[in-house]
C-alpha cells in the first residue's frame, strides 16, 4: 500500500508543472485524495481535494484558478496541474489519502516531490 | 498564518509527559473532528489520531488526544528520543470549505 509522488522540478515564475501521484495496494477509486504542500521552513498547507466517486474538487484560496486537481481511476493516478506558478508556490508537494472515520484525516502519504519556482 | 494555533515548540525529558494544544474556532474545531500527525523531516507525515481521539492500528497508547469546544490537545506519555518530530493538528472548516492544519509544534526530547 503506497503513494508515489513525482513530477517536481525547477520552473520559472509564470510557468507550469504537472505533478503525479501513483497509488498501489488499495482500491484507489473508493478514496478521496488531497494534495498538501510544505514550503521550506514552514508547516503543512492543504492545497486541494478531490472526492472519490463524485470527482468534486476543492481548492485553497491561494491556488484557486491556477491549480487543477484530477484523477484517473483506471490508472490509479492523482494529478495536480499547476500553472501561473509563483515564487511562493515553492514547496514539497505530497499527495495523501483520506482515511477512515468521520472527519477529514489522512492515513497514507506520498514521499513528496519538490517544486522550486525561481528565475 | 494558520487558522489553527499551536505552540511553536515544546520540550520535556525522556520518560516525561507532554501536551500540545491546538486552538481553533466554532467553524472548524468547534464543528468538526480533529486529527493529529507526526512529521519527521524528510519522511511522510504519520497519522497519530483521527476523529478527535481514535488511534489507528499500530499507534501506541502513549499517544492520546481530546477535544473540548474549539480546542484540542495531544498528549504523549513516556517520552522517547524517537518522538522528536513536528506535530500537526488538522480539521475541516465548515465556513471556508477547506482543510486546515495547525502551524506545527516542534517537540524536543531533552
Amino acid at each position: 500500500v503506497q503513494l508515489v509522488d513525482s513530477g517536481g522540478g525547477l520552473v520559472q515564475p509564470g510557468g507550469s508543472l504537472r505533478l503525479s501521484c501513483e497509488a498501489s495496494g488499495f482500491i484507489f477509486s473508493r478514496y478521496s485524495m488531497v494534495w498538501v504542500r510544505q514550503p521550506p521552513g514552514k508547516g503543512l498547507e492543504w492545497v486541494s481535494s478531490i472526492i472519490g466517486g463524485t470527482g468534486d474538487t476543492y481548492y485553497a484560496d491561494s491556488v484557486r484558478g491556477r491549480f487543477t486537481v484530477s484523477r484517473d481511476d483506471s490508472k490509479e493516478i492523482l494529478f495536480l496541474q499547476m500553472s501561473s506558478l509563483r515564487v511562493e508556490d515553492t514547496a514539497v508537494y505530497s499527495c495523501a489519502r483520506r482515511g477512515f472515520g468521520t472527519g477529514w484525516n489522512f492515513d497514507l502519504w506520498g514521499q513528496g516531490t519538490l517544486v522550486t519556482v525561481s528565475s | 498564518q494558520s487558522a489553527l494555533t499551536q505552540p511553536p515548540s515544546v520540550s520535556a525529558a525522556p520518560g516525561q509527559t507532554v501536551t500540545i494544544s491546538c486552538s481553533g474556532s466554532s467553524s472548524n474545531i468547534g464543528k468538526n473532528y480533529v486529527s493529529w500527525y507526526q512529521h519527521l523531516p524528510g519522511t511522510a507525515p504519520k497519522l497519530l489520531i483521527y476523529d478527535n481521539y481514535v488511534r489507528p492500528s499500530g499507534i501506541p497508547d502513549r499517544f492520546s488526544a481530546s477535544k473540548s469546544g474549539t480546542s484540542a490537545t495531544l498528549g504523549i506519555t513516556g517520552l522517547q528520543t524517537g518522538d522528536e518530530a513536528d506535530y500537526y493538528c488538522g480539521t475541516w472548516d465548515t465556513s471556508l470549505s477547506v482543510v486546515l492544519f495547525g502551524g506545527g509544534t516542534k517537540l524536543t526530547v531533552l
